[in-house]
């Protein structure tokens, strides 16, 4: 089967860097997203990794190793409004997205 | 940015009629299509697969004559939900796929409540 794992819930600190981890078993490879996403909203484009490596963007980034099946969002300098879940999607070798069932992050002050 | 909308926002309906959702690519030419579901504290769960011209694809336990999904044009996919019942009520999500990309572009969301 596919699965992506990813942990259910964090929590950080205002200010603080946060790291969440994504691990994946897929038919196939062909890129790993992170979305955001606030309670009652769509999911919002953060990050695309095909290749391995870390890719940053502004206070996030993303690495990906493709031999390890893992990749992770780093989120530095943690705002209140960056409480929101964020979801770990693979595409597989049949262009399909597989989603994790995403990881809250809480922020307190 | 590749824009994606969906109408309505929000709709509440009795319990036994139906519902359409739209979802319109506004700036570039959607191939495929994607109609989720996400009820409260879950995740997203992908109900179907629809590509331009062509029957939509279900995902299994997805009942296609319950949620009648039409995809006539590069921009637009309707998801009807028909003869709706009250655990019909969720948050219903599109998402749009150009040809150039493997990145999913969401609309807003579609909020149904079935009294």
């Amino acid at each position: 089967g596919q699965n992506i794992d990813q942990p259910t819930e964090m929590t950080a600190t205002e200010g603080a860097i946060v790291q969440i981890n994504c691990t994946y078993q897929t038919s196939g490879f062909n890129g790993l997203f992170w979305y955001q996403q606030h309670a009652g909203e769509a999911p919002t484009f953060l990050s695309y990794n095909v290749l391995d490596g870390l890719e940053e963007k502004g206070r996030f980034s993303s690495f990906l190793s493709r031999s390890k099946g893992y990749s992770y969002l780093l989120l530095k300098e943690l705002q209140m409004k960056d409480s929101a879940s964020y979801l770990c999607a693979v595409v597989n070798s049949n262009y399909q997205l597989i989603w994790g069932a995403g990881t809250k992050l809480i922020i307190k002050p | 940015g590749a824009v994606v909308s969906q109408h309505p926002s929000w709709v509440i309906c009795k319990s036994g009629t139906s519902v359409k959702i739209e979802c319109r690519s506004l700036d570039f030419q959607a191939t495929t299509m994607f109609w989720y579901r996400q009820f409260p504290k879950q995740s997203l769960m992908l109900m179907a697969t629809s590509n331009e011209g062509s029957k939509a694809t279900y995902e299994q336990g997805v009942e296609k004559d319950k949620f009648l999904i039409n995809h006539a044009s590069l921009t637009l996919s309707t998801l009807t939900v028909t003869s709706a019942h009250p655990e019909d009520s969720s948050f219903y999500i599109c998402s749009a796929r150009g040809t150039s990309d493997h990145e999913q572009y969401f609309g807003p969301g579609t909020r149904l409540t079935v009294t």
